[in-house]
């Protein structure tokens, strides 16, 4: 079953502007972890956060995490068309590894 | 290029027939997953191996699939008697393991049509 949900489940913006998607979910989780899909192809990892931290930046990535709301966000700023793809959320518990997605949101970057 | 490699690419096949696809993960990675996933849906667990121990199937993987991590290397995923409802991306990943925060590198996936 689909623990996380992602929203906006599209969305269209201007290359050079920023992105901004969130993830809730539903049980307490170990990490959270936000992968990239490019049209058809496999998912690329882009970044993990733990229960324990708040914000973590990777590159023009930024993630934050508010365990209290059961909810994460993913920042990308200054987007570029190779931005183009949908993006996932994906949490695991504790002792349990197995990941559990959410369905995504579906970026795209015009140029 | 994750590292992590699936065959076939893609896979068309007759309602009925058997398939096996195969996945080749990052050499050090201990634990090897296999995951679903349909047209606009974020994928889904299917079973999980830690070195060649299948820790855990969900139960989405009726009796026709069986998966196998022969010496912990290499998996085979295999669906038997397949159905269109088996039309999907079939994805493979792996992790460290250990104290690794269980980042999964993912494969390109198979593709699987069942006409």
């Amino acid at each position: 079953s689909q623990q996380g949900e992602e929203d906006p489940q599209a969305l269209s913006i201007q290359e050079g502007e920023n992105a901004t998607m969130n993830c809730s979910y539903k049980t307490s989780i170990n990490n959270l972890q936000w992968y990239r899909q490019n049209s058809g192809r496999g998912l690329v990892h882009l970044i993990l956060i733990r229960s324990n931290e708040r914000e973590k930046h990777s590159g023009r990535l930024r993630v934050t995490l508010d365990t209290s709301k059961k909810s994460s966000s993913l920042l990308i700023t200054a987007s570029r068309a190779a931005d183009t793809a949908s993006y996932f959320c994906a949490t695991d518990r504790s002792n349990d590894y197995k990941l559990s997605f959410g369905a995504g949101t579906t970026v795209t970057v015009r140029a | 290029d994750t590292g992590v490699s699936q065959n076939p690419r893609h896979k068309i096949t007759k309602r009925g027939q058997n398939v096996t696809f195969r996945c080749d993960p990052i050499s050090e990675h201990n634990r090897l997953y296999w995951y679903r996933q349909t047209l606009g849906q974020g994928p889904e667990f299917l079973t999980y191996f830690q070195n060649e121990a299948q820790l855990e199937k969900s139960r989405l993987l009726s009796d026709r699939f069986s998966a196998e991590r022969p010496k912990g290397s290499f998996s085979t995923l295999e669906i038997q008697r397949t159905e269109q409802g088996d039309s999907a991306m079939y994805l493979c990943a792996s992790s460290l393991g250990g104290r690794g925060g269980n980042e999964q590198f993912f494969g390109p996936g198979t593709r699987l049509t069942v006409l």
